[in-house]
């Protein structure tokens, strides 16, 4: 069975640009969560989406905005990017939220921002 | 608020010895405790877990932690290491629900010396 999917796997892009990265989550898995992971740090929670819904948000700028689409991958699109923005993004689902917070990750798009 | 603090930023073993990484969370709920591990260059894989139950356990490739409540610990243990165990190891705490997003440690780098 296929784990968590995310592309691109890497990623250039300069300051301003908008940049939208993509996360398929593992088959019958229904929630996915992004986490920001800047070098030398641990991951830091973005978003958590369940059934299409926003569940949570962390401390992020209105910059970073995300979705969930019917099949229940994701996107996470951010705008106006800093030179702060850099770091590895990481997706990871979940069958739901009954069964606690269980995550299965993938391998991560790493953004630079030039 | 949950938190997570690990001890050691960078642990260095001989292979064979005993590895110990330190993990102290601090949470206003009963806490779902997750270690994690992540190669150069590649995602979180998921060691083990402790939701509820026994307080002991075991997780893949010979890793085990015990869950302390009284000293709020969840110290990460492997008896003999092995070159391959050579990576960064995340320790993290989640409240489940419809709160489901897990709060990481900044993260232990494993060097293992043969």
């Amino acid at each position: 069975d296929a784990g968590v999917t995310q592309s691109p796997t890497h990623l250039i892009k300069t300051r301003g640009q908008h940049v939208t990265l993509r996360c398929s989550p593992i088959s019958g898995h229904k929630s996915v969560s992004w986490y920001q992971q800047v070098l030398g740090q641990g991951p830091q929670f973005i978003f958590q989406y369940y059934e299409k819904e926003e569940r949570g948000r962390g401390n992020f700028p209105d910059r970073f905005s995300a979705r969930q689409f019917p099949n229940y991958s994701s996107e996470l699109n951010v705008n106006a990017l800093l030179l702060g923005d850099s770091a590895l993004y990481l997706c990871a689902s979940s069958l739901d939220l009954a069964g606690g917070p269980l995550q299965y990750f993938g391998a991560g798009t790493r953004l630079s921002v030039l | 608020a949950q938190s997570v603090t690990q001890l050691g930023s960078h642990v260095s073993v001989s292979e064979g010895a005993l590895v110990l990484l330190r993990c102290n969370y601090s949470s206003s709920v009963p806490p779902y405790l997750f270690w994690y591990v992540q190669y150069p260059n590649q995602g979180l894989q998921l060691l083990l877990k402790y939701t509820t139950g026994a307080t002991l356990v075991k997780g893949i490739n010979g890793f085990e932690a015990e869950f302390k409540k009284s000293e709020t610990s969840f110290h990460l243990t492997k008896p003999s290491a092995h070159m391959s165990d050579a990576a960064e190891y995340f320790c993290a705490v989640g409240k489940g629900g419809s709160q489901g997003n897990l709060i990481f440690g900044k993260g232990t780098k494993l060097s293992v010396k043969p």
